[in-house]
């Protein structure tokens, strides 16, 4: 199926464990984007991605990091995930005048 | 500050009226993008409209339309006839020139009353 799908829909760890999230478009969309979403803060950009091998830091990248090895595939990784990395976590993809939202990966941090 | 601005936490219309959901934004790019977005309870973000800052015309997508206010750098979203189903939170998002970072606002969580 065509659109931007997301892996897993829902995940708990534990503080101090590494956790990769994923996301996969067929779009063939250039930019990709990582955000979080938590109450009274909307959308935050984490990462976002221009084209394959090149990403850059969004407003919130600390504790994070990225990779984009392949054009349809953007994971997110939390090295050492932290209890305030508890959020609901937005892959997006980007054409000219739309951006478009994958289902969203809720996320628990004990 | 901020580059995009909700004042609305929480809206109430009733079914089949017109509603506005206010947007200021920050910018000192001429050339921007400005977005609208629906959230309902089932958690995805669902694109409803566009509007670039060149765009002579306001944007318009079935009930939504953006009212586009250059000078006053506000994007308000309004629905006609409104429905049950539009009861959701809406989100204001903004792209700067060429650049490739969103920013968005904090949200205006409308219901609809029947």
């Amino acid at each position: 199926d065509a659109g931007i799908t997301q892996s897993p829909r829902y995940k708990i760890t534990e503080t101090g464990r590494q956790v990769t999230l994923m996301c996969h478009q067929t779009w063939s969309h250039s930019y990709m984007f990582w955000y979080r979403q938590d109450l009274g803060h909307g959308l935050r950009l984490i990462y976002y991605s221009a084209a394959a091998d090149i990403t850059d830091k969004g407003e919130v990248p600390d504790g994070y990091v990225v990779s984009r090895s392949k054009t349809e595939n953007f994971p997110l990784t939390l090295e050492s995930a932290t209890r305030s990395q508890t959020s609901v976590y937005f892959c997006a993809s980007s054409a000219v005048n739309e951006q478009f939202f994958g289902p969203g990966t809720r996320l628990t941090v004990l | 500050a901020q580059k995009i601005t909700q004042t609305q936490p929480g809206m109430f219309v009733q079914e089949k009226e017109a509603v506005t959901l206010d947007c200021t934004y920050d910018t000192s790019d001429p050339s921007y993008g400005l977005f609208w977005y629906k959230q309902p309870s089932s958690g995805e973000m669902i694109f409803l409209i566009y509007q670039g800052s060149y765009d002579q015309q306001n944007a318009t997508e079935g009930r939504y339309s953006l009212n586009f206010q250059k000078a006053r750098k506000s994007a308000n979203l309004v629905i006609s006839a409104s429905q049950l189903g539009d009861s959701a939170m809406y989100f204001c998002a903004m792209r700067e020139g060429t650049g490739n970072q969103f920013y968005f606002g904090t949200g205006t969580s409308l219901t609809v009353i029947p």
